[in-house]
């Protein structure tokens, strides 16, 4: 099946710094998604980004189809943007959303 | 939007009872759903693709007998833990599509956190 690969898996930031937040996957994907896990479990969708760039506020992402890859860029963090962020794919050949290992993101006041 | 309602959101039960767990897709009709769980500090796995009017399709080393799915309705999954054991504690969580699968996003329920006593 199709793997997904996240980096860094740790993270830890002062608060009003930038990150980027890599997601690699093996093979074609029909759906791509960023998620935020809050500390209650909810998964909070971020972006659905199968291809291109989409921006939302102080996040943006970036996929690269072609390439095989994803980018969630965070700027001016908050402490409250930490958590975990998990990136899923839906490859051409599954059915079904595959995660990724995540990034834990700690931002420090 | 698409929502997910899942329930309950937290158990807390003794070892040897069976747990059922709704996944509910409000505002639209979902013929395929998906269960997953995830351990402390780990990634989500999924466990089983629920099909309306058919049986679920199991991953790999997923016991089916442990974990029982009904898709009655285009709107409904259960998850079922059959005689939950200490191990089985987890937090367990759906996702439903709009319309096909492919080319639509994947949404969440708020996920329901199991303890077995």
């Amino acid at each position: 099946g199709i793997q997904v690969e996240q980096s860094p898996p740790d993270l830890i930031l002062q608060e009003g710094a930038n990150s980027t937040l890599r997601c690699n996957f093996s093979d074609s994907v029909n759906n791509l998604q960023w998620f935020h896990q809050n500390p209650w479990g909810q998964l909070i969708n971020l972006f659905y980004i199968p291809s291109g760039t989409k921006q939302n506020g102080r996040l943006s992402a970036t996929t690269v189809a072609t390439e095989r890859y994803s980018l969630l860029y965070i700027s001016s963090s908050q402490t409250t943007d930490s958590g975990v962020y998990f990136c899923a794919v839906d490859g051409y050949n599954n059915n079904d959303m595959r995660f990724g290992a995540g990034t834990r993101l700690t931002v420090k006041p | 939007g698409a929502v997910v309602s899942q329930h309950p959101s937290r158990v807390i039960c003794k070892s040897g009872t069976s747990v059922k767990i709704e996944c509910r897709s409000l505002d639209f009709q979902a013929t395929t759903m998906f269960w997953y769980r995830q351990f402390p500090k780990q990634s989500l796995m999924l466990m089983a693709t629920s099909n309306e009017g058919s049986k679920a399709t199991y991953e790999q080393g997923v016991e089916k007998d442990k974990f029982l799915i009904n898709h009655a309705s285009l709107t409904l999954s259960t998850l079922t833990v059959t005689s939950a054991h200490p191990e089985d504690s987890s937090f367990y969580i759906c996702s439903a599509a709009l319309g096909t699968r492919h080319n639509q996003p994947q949404h969440f329920g708020d996920g329901t956190r199991l303890s077995i006593l």
